[in-house]
């Protein structure tokens, strides 16, 4: 069975903290994505990567940078914190396969609180 | 940009009632489809997922999905739902953004599921 972990699954943070949420996927996937999760707003992409020290920027960076130096680990990073970013954090992997799509897994999700 | 719309945002049946969550996506080129649950206090987990082929998709737990592609709607269906069916529910679509396979995954906003015994 494929495992995605993260971390932390609940945090505490203040307005102006660096924030490090992690996460590690044990399936040697290529891909890997960040996704917060808000009430009516369903999932919305942050940032995903689709190998070691490659990313892209997803619908919503801003406020946001990723880190991914080994394949199975890729990191999310708020550089300074704010109540705006309150929400629950998920992460996913899946396989790249040419012409073909691949389903993602996800993380158990982090929810953040910042206060 | 590719978008999905699930009208239904927060729907109550009685168990042994049929199920009808709407789906539609907005995209020109060729997609791929997913519903995706997740349940209380639980990770996201696949339902089911459309490639190719038969339109009429069946996933875990008896849901089945339906690929309209005149309509863009890939509508979840369960003719009898159970108390254990209360959770979130998420459309997605997933297009190709690159000539080397890589994907992105665009979610609808979810339909919440209360099943009432």
């Amino acid at each position: 069975d494929v495992k995605v972990t993260q971390s932390s699954r609940y945090l505490v943070k203040r307005t102006g903290e660096k924030v490090f949420l992690e996460c590690v996927q044990d399936m040697d996937h290529e891909n890997m994505f960040w996704y917060r999760q808000d009430p009516g707003l369903g999932l919305r992409l942050i940032y995903f990567s689709y190998d070691v020290k490659m990313k892209e920027k997803g619908d919503i960076p801003e406020g946001y940078s990723v880190s991914r130096e080994k394949k199975e680990r890729f990191s999310l990073i708020l550089e300074s914190a704010s109540t705006n970013q309150t929400s629950m954090y998920l992460c996913a992997s899946s396989f790249t396969l040419a012409g073909d799509y691949e389903t993602q897994y996800f993380g158990p999700g982090t929810r953040l609180l910042v206060l | 940009a590719q978008s999905v719309s699930q009208h239904n945002h927060h729907v109550i049946l009685s168990e042994a009632a049929s199920l009808e969550l709407g789906c539609n996506y907005s995209y020109g080129g060729t997609v791929n489809l997913f519903w995706y649950v997740q349940y209380p206090g639980q990770h996201l987990q696949l339902l089911l997922k459309y490639f190719s082929g038969d339109p009429l998709v069946k996933g875990i737990k008896g849901f089945e999905a339906e690929f309209i592609k005149s309509k863009f709607s890939f509508n979840l269906r369960k003719p009898s739902v159970q108390w254990s069916d209360t959770a979130e529910y998420f459309c997605a679509v997933n297009v190709l953004i690159s000539n080397f396979g890589n994907e992105k995954l665009t979610f609808g906003t979810g339909t919440r599921l209360t099943i009432i015994p």
